[in-house]
C-alpha cells in the first residue's frame, strides 16, 4: 500500500522568509513517481513538480526547490523569500506502479505581508 | 479550452436529490479521472477513464455514484440521492497519455457540492 505524509497541517510565515514543506512517502514499488500540487483559494490543484525514483538530483525553478532522499524517502519542498501569493495549500503525491495517485493531507501555507 | 474546465463550480443540494457534475478536459486528453476531495483531506480517486471506457470504479463510494464520458472527451458524474456525506469537492483531471505512462495529470477548478 502506498501512503503519503505530510505531518504539517498549517504553517504561518511572514513575508520573505523561507519555508520548507515535508514529504514523507511509503511504497514498495520500486520505480514510482512524486508530485506536488498547489491549491489556491480558486481550488484547482496546480502542477508543480514530478519527480521519478531514479532521478534524485534536487531541483531548483526559481524561488521554489525540492529535495528529494530516497534514504529517508521524502520530498521536500522549500519556498525561499515567500509571498504573499505563496498562500495556499500545498499537496504532495505519490504513483507507484498503480495509476492512481495517493496524495498527502496538504499543509495551508499562511503568508503575511 | 487552455484547461480542464468543471460546471457548476457550485452545486447546493437537498438530501435525496439527484446531481450531475460535469468536466470538460483539455483538447486531445485520452485519459481523465474523477477525485473526491473533503474538506482539509488531500483527493481520492474515484474513477479513470481511457477515451470512452471506465477502466477503473474501484473509487466509488455507492452505487449511486455514476460515471460517463460516451464520446471520449466530456464527462459527467451523476450521483443519485445524494446523502449529505457526498458533500465536498469533486475534482476531474486530465492527462494526455494512457494510464501505463508517468504522466501529470492536470486538474479542473472543482465542483463543491453541499448537501443539506
Amino acid at each position: 500500500a502506498q501512503k503519503v505524509t505530510q505531518a504539517q497541517t498549517e504553517i504561518s510565515v511572514v513575508e520573505k522568509e523561507d519555508v520548507t514543506l515535508d514529504c514523507v512517502y511509503e511504497t514498495r514499488d520500486t520505480t514510482y513517481y512524486l508530485f506536488w500540487y498547489k491549491q489556491p483559494p480558486s481550488g484547482e490543484l496546480v502542477f508543480l513538480i514530478r519527480r521519478n525514483s531514479f532521478d534524485e538530483q534536487n531541483e531548483i525553478s526559481g524561488r521554489y526547490s525540492w529535495n528529494f532522499q530516497k534514504s529517508t524517502s521524502s520530498f521536500n519542498f522549500t519556498i525561499t523569500a515567500s509571498q504573499v501569493v505563496d498562500s495556499a495549500v500545498y499537496f504532495c503525491a505519490l504513483r507507484g506502479g498503480s495509476y492512481i495517485p495517493t496524495f498527502g493531507r496538504g499543509t495551508s501555507l499562511i503568508v503575511h505581508p | 479550452g487552455a484547461g480542464v474546465s468543471q460546471s457548476p463550480r457550485y452545486k447546493v443540494a437537498k438530501r435525496g436529490q439527484d446531481v450531475a457534475l460535469r468536466c470538460d478536459p483539455i483538447s486531445g486528453h485520452v485519459s481523465l479521472f474523477w477525485y473526491q476531495q473533503a474538506l482539509g483531506q488531500g483527493p481520492e480517486f474515484l474513477t479513470y477513464f481511457q477515451n470512452e471506457a471506465q477502466l477503473d470504479k474501484s473509487g466509488l463510494p455507492s452505487d449511486r455514484f455514476f460515471a460517463e464520458r460516451p464520446e471520449g472527451s466530456v464527462s459527467t458524474l451523476k450521483i443519485q440521492r445524494t446523502q449529505q456525506e457526498d458533500s465536498a469537492v469533486y475534482l476531474c483531471a486530465s492527462s494526455l497519455q494512457t494510464s501505463g505512462s508517468p504522466d501529470t495529470q492536470y486538474f479542473g477548478p472543482g465542483t463543491r457540492l453541499t448537501v443539506l
